[in-house]
């Protein structure tokens, strides 16, 4: 498909389990970002990309969080240990920042639950 | 405080109506000013956006931006059941910076 693609798009994990979500971009884009989104919130910024370089990673709640995109295209966010607390919809976008303005394009999101 | 805030809603208006969506925010670094739909069990897509202070018209959607107030406002006019959806400001400090989204407005539009 030629959109953002995220996987899984549900993951169930017991407290204290590390869990890794996956961010497939739009071929070509330049830029990729990860927020969380509670439900009823909008989207809380984590961290992002320009290619493979990792441009703020203030948002990353802990450093339980982490992010890579070794190769400029796919991305991992890795949750170690988590906590209940995590439970949240994970969501990627990506853009080509071709633009004044950056067009954000997001991925269907994962559903993550902490038991 | 939040970077940016806005109303949660929800808020619900009769089709036809003309419906205002507001966000303030308080870095004044600010520049790019966004807003993006939500519909219910997606992800958020980008509506329109605005640079820097002024206004701008697509369609129904007319966008505004007071940098001296720091205050940003989505009118929509002539309202359908189909703009029923969440609409989240979204702002950023330059071309390559973060991008820092509201708690996202709630609307609905009665038939």
């Amino acid at each position: 498909g030629a959109g953002v693609s995220q996987s899984p798009r549900y993951k169930v994990t017991k407290r204290g389990q590390d869990v890794a979500l996956r961010c497939d971009p739009i071929s070509g884009h330049v830029s990729l970002y990860w927020y969380r989104q509670a439900l009823g919130q909008g989207p809380e910024f984590l961290t992002y990309f320009n290619y493979e370089a990792q441009q703020d990673k203030s948002g990353l709640p802990n450093d339980r969080f982490s992010a890579e995109r070794p190769e400029g295209s796919i991305s991992t966010l890795t949750i170690q240990r988590t906590e209940q607390r995590d439970s949240a919809m994970y969501r990627c976008a990506s853009s080509a920042r071709t633009a004044r303005v950056e067009k954000l394009f997001f991925g269907s999101g994962t559903q993550l639950s902490v038991l | 405080q939040k970077e940016v805030e806005q109303d949660p809603g929800p808020l619900s208006v009769p089709e036809g109506a003309i419906v205002s969506l507001n966000c303030t925010y308080s870095n004044s670094a600010f520049q790019y000013f966004m807003w993006y739909r939500q519909y219910s069990r997606k992800g958020p897509e980008l509506l329109m956006y605005t640079y820097s202070s002024g206004n701008k018209e697509d369609g129904r959607f007319t966008a505004q931006v007071d940098k001296s107030s720091k205050y940003i406002s989505l009118f929509i006019r002539d309202s359908q059941p189909s703009d029923s959806a969440t609409y989240l400001c979204a702002m950023s400090g330059s071309s390559a910076s973060k991008i820092i989204f509201g708690s996202g407005t709630r609307l609905s539009i009665r038939p």
